[in-house]
């Protein structure tokens, strides 16, 4: 009874490479939130996808950030030409609807460090 | 959007005494609030969560508190423990909204 699962669990790069984060969410849940959280700061919310579709992306940067859920596999969110600003942990969320009374699983997320 | 507020920032207490954490909400739109633990390294997990048509629920040590007239909702820790020790984070969310709006954090330690 696999929870949400996020991998890597650490991520290292250099400035300007791209960083790959992936979240497979709790079995039977079709609903992906991806957050971040900055050191001592609370989670931000970033985007929601369902599978095949992204349904909000207001937190999203609007550059070198994107993110997928694809019919098959894990939700990817994808960071381009990574700066020293974008090392954060990244937590990925889980739901089995979008209901606004239901609550997300969370996996313990991807420590990106970038040098 | 919604604003969520969370205080203390930094909680300390002795093993067996109670500890209560506060949060505040800005949007009255927002009728489900989950609270989460998170212990280092790991990523939040749910404890409680409460929905805007009940005032208060309560699971063994842990209870919730929502007073939707003045926007605050609590969580009260009751006996705790020293495994209590974690950052607890308090969100809210609008039935139609798509996302969590979480609080800063309360790091709560608990003194043997």
């Amino acid at each position: 009874n696999a929870g949400v699962m996020q991998n890597p669990r650490h991520l290292v790069r250099r400035r300007g490479q791209e960083a790959r984060l992936r979240c497979s969410p709790m079995k039977g849940h079709s609903h992906v939130y991806w957050y971040r959280q900055l050191p001592e700061e609370g989670l931000k919310f970033m985007v929601y996808l369902q599978k095949e579709n992204i349904i909000d992306e207001s937190g999203m940067p609007k550059e070198r950030f994107s993110a997928e859920f694809p019919k098959e596999g894990p939700s990817i969110l994808r960071i381009q030409q990574v700066v020293r600003g974008d090392s954060a942990a990244y937590f990925c969320a889980s739901s089995p609807s979008g209901n606004g009374d239901q609550p997300q699983h969370f996996g313990d997320g991807t420590r990106l460090s970038i040098l | 959007g919604e604003n969520v507020e969370q205080h203390p920032s930094t909680l300390s207490v002795q093993e067996g005494d109670s500890a209560v954490i506060k949060c505040t909400y800005s949007d009255s739109a927002s009728n489900y609030f989950p609270w989460y633990k998170q212990e280092l390294g790991k990523g939040p997990q749910l404890i409680i969560d409460i929905r805007s048509n009940v005032g208060e629920k309560k699971d063994q040590r842990i209870a919730v508190t929502l007073n939707k007239t003045a926007k605050h909702f609590s969580l009260h820790i009751t006996e705790t423990q020293p495994e209590d020790s974690a950052v607890y984070f308090c969100a809210a969310r609008a039935l139609t909204g798509n996302q969590f709006y979480f609080g800063t954090g309360t790091s709560l330690t608990v003194i043997p």
